[in-house]
């Protein structure tokens, strides 16, 4: 299977700061997701997107975090105002219209200062 | 939230041999299950999934097996190789099928 590519790869960032993380599919799959992993803990879900519209959401997942699709072909993650603990692994996910299993990116690192 | 819980953080084990990896749920609602396999500094890759109504899929050297009455799973590797050490994840999904819920994850080092 294709997998998604991610940019960048290792972002730097002062707390306050927007920060805006890209996911690139490979082909053209319907459903999208983010999640992440903060050092030494779970893959957490963060937001599930379908038909260009937010189709699940986490806790995690607050007014601070926007997802969008603007040109039908990259698929971002923004986040508004970095705080610390914002600090931690982003990968981008992809699924076809069949089946449960979920292709992952080589992720993102994300270091808030 | 510790719906998915892998209780081995850490396996270690002779190439050749078996390597089992075990992974318990409680939310009732899982109706497929998942394991990757992560090495540092890239995301999790699928290896093998089991639907809920089976209690066993094979592929290559990896099994899983489902007790869905006991509620765990396991995924077998077997012979175990090198290449296998990584983080080994277990990851369920509701029949919506909208997002995964992973466990903790289980290191194995697969000693040469």
């Amino acid at each position: 299977e294709p997998e998604v590519t991610q940019t960048p790869s290792h972002q730097v960032t002062q707390m306050g700061q927007e920060v805006i993380l890209r996911c690139v599919p490979i082909s053209n799959h319907l459903y999208f997701y983010w999640y992440r992993q903060i050092l030494g803990q779970k893959v957490e879900f963060l937001v599930s997107f379908y038909n260009n519209e937010i189709s699940e959401k986490s806790e995690i997942f607050d007014d601070q975090f926007s997802v969008e699709r603007p040109d039908g072909s990259n698929f971002t993650l923004k986040i508004r105002s970095t705080k610390l603990e914002d600090s931690a692994m982003y990968f981008c996910a992809r699924k076809t219209g069949l089946g449960y299993e979920q292709y992952f990116g080589p992720g993102t690192r994300l270091t808030v200062t | 939230d510790q719906q998915v819980k892998q209780n081995s953080p850490s396996l270690s084990v002779q190439e050749g041999r078996i390597s089992i990896l075990n992974c318990d749920y409680t939310n009732s609602m899982f109706d497929y299950f998942l394991w990757y396999k992560k090495y540092p500094a890239e995301g999790p890759t699928f290896l093998i999934s089991i639907s809920s109504i089976k209690d066993k899929n094979e592929d290559g050297r990896f099994t899983v097996f489902l007790n869905k009455s006991a509620k765990h799973l396991s995924l077998h590797i077997v012979p175990s190789q090198p290449g296998d050490s990584a983080v080994y994840f277990c990851a369920a999904s509701t029949a919506a099928g909208n997002k995964l819920t992973f466990g903790g994850g289980t290191r194995v080092l697969v000693k040469p």
